[in-house]
């Protein structure tokens, strides 16, 4: 099983939808836990960080459930712009501090 | 403006050649990492350090080798042992438990 796995893709989706990605890991000692945005050929770039409570950053919403060990991201409305593929990060504390990717999510967003 | 430089953008390697990725850092973080990927495919941990003089194997080290001899500098040596080193590399770094911040990376191709 992989340490941490995603929804499958892509996801093609009208201008304006709300999409849900969902991401689950499997080590209960994970401690931090984020969302990268990637686009095309280019480096991942920090979305946002996930916290217990919850978090929201204008139209991305994330959340954690630590005892499923299932993190989510919800864009609203969404954009053009958006299309990229979204990663979910988990680090554990003891593996060194490196962080662990899932393969990531691809969106598509049409006109 | 404080963030990571990958050099080069593109490398080509010839058969049983020796190449070094170079990564530098002025954001005076700690830790630094070096990862691979493939297309289609998630981040693969090559090699981390989280001090000066001191690195860390990652999940698929073989055919690789790095040096950590000044906190700003972690530079990656792919080496005629790798088999299959196309692939597109990713310099990070990271403080404390913050997400990481990447370079923009080095596409390398074997020719």
């Amino acid at each position: 099983r992989k340490e941490v796995e995603q929804d499958p893709g892509p996801f093609n989706v009208p201008e304006g939808a709300t999409v849900a990605f969902n991401c689950t890991y499997s080590n209960s000692a994970s401690q931090s836990f984020f969302w990268y945005r990637q686009d095309c050929r280019k480096e991942p770039k920090l979305l946002m960080s996930v916290y217990s409570s919850g978090n929201e950053d204008g139209r991305f919403t994330a959340q954690l459930n630590r005892a499923s060990q299932y993190i989510s991201l919800l864009i609203r409305d969404s954009k053009l712009s958006d299309s990229a593929t979204y990663l979910c990060v988990v680090n554990s504390y003891n593996q060194g501090g490196k962080l662990i990717f899932g393969q990531g999510t691809e969106l598509s967003v049409k006109p | 403006d404080g963030g990571i430089t990958q050099s080069p953008k593109y490398l080509f390697r010839k058969e049983g050649q020796n190449v070094t990725l170079s990564c530098e850092q002025n954001l005076n973080h700690d830790a630094m990492y070096w990862y691979r990927q493939d297309p289609g495919q998630g981040l693969r941990l090559i090699y981390y350090s989280q001090i000066v003089n001191d690195f860390q194997k990652g999940d698929i080290a073989e055919g690789y080798s790095v040096s950590r001899e000044k906190k700003e500098s972690f530079p990656l040596t792919v080496t005629s042992a790798q088999k299959n080193p196309t692939a597109f590399y990713l310099c990070a770094s990271r403080e404390g438990t913050y997400g990481y911040t990447f370079g923009s990376g080095t596409r390398l191709t074997v020719v």
